[in-house]
């Protein structure tokens, strides 16, 4: 079947880096995106993989894949306040299918 | 990147009435929409996908009676949630994509509607 989890909350210091874990159960999977969802906006795409990938680094961010695990995680380097928001894991198995949303990790920011 | 405006933001209505939600991509031509649905604490999940012009698909589970979906133009699709109960009560998302099927690297997401029916 199609699942993603995710732990529903992180809190991170600021200037520390965060990491927000994803499991997905569909090894056919050839897309594993990240999105970021402040309040009030819509979703917003941060990064994304190919499965044919196991690490992909932008800025700040970093995506590793472990695909025998099954296993996505993000990591911000040197969180910010402004990181603060709710990031989405997905899945889809090819271009034209739908996007599996996990049901989103809340980052919190302490001073 | 491309802009999705959802109008309005929040609705509350009363049990057995239709609330409309629109959804417009304001600087780019939508031709796929898709709809989702987002409870506390849930993923979102695909309601339908519609092209324009054309009659939406509706993900199993779905009904479509209930949740009436219209593409009338490039810019702009409706969500009509009729005869309203407490249990529709929930996060209405739309998105659109420049291109027919479903990439989502390619998908614009709106800021979203709650509706709460009492």
């Amino acid at each position: 079947g199609e699942d993603v989890e995710q732990s529903l909350f992180l809190s991170v210091r600021e200037g520390d880096s965060s990491v927000i874990n994803c499991t997905y159960t569909d090894s056919s999977s050839t897309y594993l995106y990240w999105y970021k969802q402040e309040p009030g906006a819509g979703l917003q795409l941060l990064t994304y993989i190919f499965s044919n990938m196991d690490m992909k680094q932008d800025q700040r961010l970093t995506v590793l894949l472990n695909k025998k695990d099954k296993h996505l995680s993000l990591r911000i380097a040197d969180t910010q306040t402004g990181d603060s928001a709710i990031y989405f894991c997905a899945e889809v198995m090819n271009r034209d299918d739908k996007i599996i949303f996990g049901k989103g990790t809340r980052l919190h920011i302490l001073p | 990147g491309a802009v999705v405006s959802q109008h309005p933001s929040r609705v509350i209505c009363k049990s057995g009435t239709s609330v409309k939600i629109e959804c417009r991509s304001l600087d780019f031509q939508a031709t796929t929409m898709f709809w989702y649905r987002q409870f506390p604490k849930q993923s979102l999940m695909l309601m339908a996908t519609s092209n324009e012009g054309s009659k939406a698909t509706y993900e199993q589970g779905v009904e479509k009676d209930k949740f009436l979906i219209n593409h009338a133009s490039l810019t702009l699709s409706t969500l009509t949630v009729t005869s309203a109960h407490p249990e529709d009560s929930s996060f209405y998302i739309c998105s659109g994509s420049l291109t027919q099927g479903a990439d989502p690297y390619e998908q614009y997401f709106g800021p979203g509607t709650r509706l709460t029916v009492t």
